[in-house]
């Protein structure tokens, strides 16, 4: 099945600064790729997203990539905020499938 | 127009026991879909179900768990003789029909099992 892992598991960064977190994906037939964020007692909540025939995508101060060749796609956040602070979790889909397989998520806190 | 909704937020069960998990999609979404988190970690598929179908149950243990989307009514996921190890958080999904696989997704807040 479909494996997908995502790097780091934790993130500090401070106020202002860049934070990127990448996710490796294992079946080319993958096609979708959601990035969610959530936040403490809260189902994941859905913030940018990019399908395979594009390789970048940007949201104001959020960004994603994705190079297919490689089975890679990357989250960009630019100027953090405090209210940033929270688990990232990468997602793929294949075309045929029905099902997120999500990464293992990232904590990210944005010191002021 | 509510969100997903998912009750109890917490459940408490001693061993053994029965839990039920509730599920009510989003307004005009037919597709359920439900996932569980351990902690610490990702959210890992377990069933896909449309209004009296189960679609895909994959990511379902063969035995005590159950689920189902009843033509009226929430979605249910069901555990029969709860052990410590289903103690996690229980998430559902839900979607729009004719969107692509993925598309459209949202998730209700969860409910949390604990198994004492």
């Amino acid at each position: 099945g479909e494996n997908v892992e995502q790097h780091p598991s934790t993130l500090s960064v401070q106020e202002g600064d860049s934070a990127v977190i990448k996710c490796t994906y294992s079946d080319s037939a993958s096609n979708y790729f959601p990035w969610y964020k959530q936040e403490l007692g809260k189902g994941p909540q859905l913030i940018i997203d990019i399908r395979s025939n594009v390789g970048e995508k940007k949201d104001q101060r959020i960004a994603v990539t994705l190079n297919k060749t490689a089975k890679h796609f990357s989250l960009h956040i630019t100027e953090t905020q405090p209210e940033d602070s929270a688990v990232y979790f990468c997602a793929v889909v294949k075309a045929a499938g029905n099902k997120l397989t999500f990464g293992g998520g990232t904590r990210v806190l944005v010191k002021p | 127009n509510a969100g997903v909704m998912q009750n109890p937020r917490h459940l408490v069960r001693r061993r053994g026991q029965e839990a039920r998990l509730r599920c009510s999609p989003m307004k005009g979404h037919s597709h359920v879909y439900w996932y569980r988190q351990l902690p610490e970690e990702g959210l890992k598929f377990m069933v896909y179900l449309q209004k009296e179908n189960i679609i895909d149950e994959s990511g379902m243990p063969k035995e005590r768990f159950s689920a189902e989307f009843p033509k009226e009514g929430p979605s249910i996921l069901r555990i029969q003789q709860v052990v410590r190890g289903d103690s996690a958080a229980y998430f559902c999904a839900s979607s729009p029909a004719g969107m692509g696989p993925g598309y459209g997704y949202t998730f209700g807040s969860g409910t949390r099992l604990t198994v004492v």
